[in-house]
């Protein structure tokens, strides 16, 4: 079965430090990944999306993800910490099989300091 | 330019009670989906349908009721409110490609007590 796991549940940063956010998936075959981005009392915008093909997807915002097969990762970075970053983060896998059906990690919420 | 409109935006409901969450989407999405939000567990499908007439349980289906008989509309019953049902209720619906992205609505908030 597919799962995610989102290895903080809480990160805080400097603005104009760069953001790491943690991503694990399980997956017996190749997967889609993607991560979303929940601004407070809003619905969930795609950030960017993983589907076989090139391994380093860019995204809006200036955000990027890696994904790595040997270490089962999918970790979102961004250079630069802006103050209008602070949202919580979710990494999902498609399930297979399941049409758009997603698998959402419990989320990240990153904080950004001045 | 609408997108996924959900109502209402806020309900409370005594134990008990029903209701129906209403969502609609204007981009002749095939596929539409409900999620619940609760603190720490990221969101979790609740059902979902992959066109008119069809649906199907997704993780926490139970309490739950569904329909589509229109392309644009799937809403969510709760046929006897619960205060384990208190949570966010996001609609979201995406084009059939594999991969499509997931466009949501701004969600409900609903408390039972």
């Amino acid at each position: 079965a597919q799962s995610v796991t989102q290895l903080d549940s809480h990160v805080s940063v400097s603005e104009g430090t760069p953001v790491l956010l943690r991503c694990n998936y399980s997956s017996s075959y190749s997967p889609s990944l993607f991560w979303y981005v929940q601004h407070p009392n809003k619905g969930l915008q795609l950030l960017l999306k993983y589907t076989s093909a090139a391994t380093l997807v860019k995204g809006i915002n200036g955000f990027e993800a890696e994904f790595k097969k040997s270490e089962t990762s999918f970790h979102l970075t961004k250079p630069s910490a802006h103050m209008s970053d602070a949202a919580e983060y979710f990494c999902v896998v498609r399930v297979s099989g399941g049409y758009n059906k997603l698998i959402f990690g419990a989320g990240t919420r990153l904080a950004v300091h001045p | 330019n609408a997108g996924v409109t959900q109502t209402p935006k806020f309900q409370v409901l005594k134990t008990g009670q029903s209701m129906t969450l209403q969502c609609a989407q204007d981009m002749n999405h095939e596929y539409m989906s409900w999620y619940r939000q609760d603190p720490g567990m990221g969101l979790r499908l609740i059902h979902y349908s992959v066109g008119a007439g069809i649906t199907d349980q997704g993780e926490v289906p139970n309490g739950y009721n569904v329909s589509r008989s229109t392309t644009e509309d799937f809403p969510l019953r709760l046929l006897s409110a619960a205060p384990s049902q208190t949570s966010v209720y996001f609609c979201a619906s995406s084009g059939q490609a594999v991969g499509s992205p997931l466009h949501f609505g701004n969600g409900t908030r609903l408390t039972v007590t």
